[in-house]
């Protein structure tokens, strides 16, 4: 079965800094992989995925995330970071089938 | 694209009451449904999930159950709550099998006293 972790809890990071957001999964065949953000009290939105082709993606709000075959890893960066980037951040990796699979999720909090 | 409607957005129960929380989903047909629950400092986990009216796969042991009366109508429900059901509910639509992203409700803050 496919699994994603999200080896921190919290990322902080200082407005204006690269912010990076570390995501590396397992799973048979090959991987869908998603990064999803929640604010406050909302749900959760979509911000980019990898199915295939080039190895860096680029999605909303200016975040990207590079997909390493070899590192089984697809970590989020964002090369300067707003206080309004201050979220939950959920990777996620689906193969083959209906199923979802999240990580724990990462806290990261932009300082002013 | 897809607007998935959830509610009530917070819900406070006592425990050993029922449950109904209801999605429905705008702008598809025949989508793939999903309950997922965010329990406090914890990943998402998929609940149940529906590819057709009347068809639910649960995927973990509980106490929750899940219904699909309509194509674009999930509920959620429990006879008898537990404290260990709080948590935010989410649900979740996908259409098509070339489409792979989820569109995701506003979730429901479930809090079991």
């Amino acid at each position: 079965a496919q699994s994603v972790a999200q080896p921190e809890d919290q990322v902080n990071v200082a407005e204006g800094n690269p912010l990076t957001v570390k995501c590396t999964y397992s799973v048979s065949g090959n991987p869908y992989l998603f990064w999803y953000v929640q604010y406050p009290n909302r749900g959760l939105q979509f911000l980019l995925k990898y199915i295939t082709g080039d190895n860096l993606v680029k999605g909303s709000y200016g975040f990207e995330a590079e997909f390493n075959k070899s590192q089984t890893s697809f970590h989020l960066k964002k090369p300067s970071a707003l206080v309004s980037d201050s979220a939950l951040y959920f990777c996620a990796v689906r193969s083959g089938n209906n199923r979802l699979a999240f990580g724990k999720g990462n806290q990261v909090v932009v300082i002013p | 694209s897809q607007t998935i409607h959830q509610w009530p957005a917070t819900l406070v129960q006592p425990v050993g009451s029922p449950l109904s929380l209801e999605c429905t989903v705008e702008g598809t047909s025949n989508p793939n449904l999903y309950w997922y629950r965010q329990a406090a400092g914890r990943g998402l986990q998929l609940l149940f999930y529906s590819v057709g009216i009347g068809q639910i796969s649960s995927e973990v042991p509980q106490n929750l159950s899940a219904s699909r009366p309509q194509d674009r109508q999930f509920i959620l429900s429990s006879k008898k709550l537990l404290l260990s059901d709080s948590g935010f509910y989410l649900c979740a639509s996908r259409t098509g099998a070339a489409n792979v992203k989820l569109f995701f409700g506003s979730g429901t803050q479930l809090s079991v006293l």
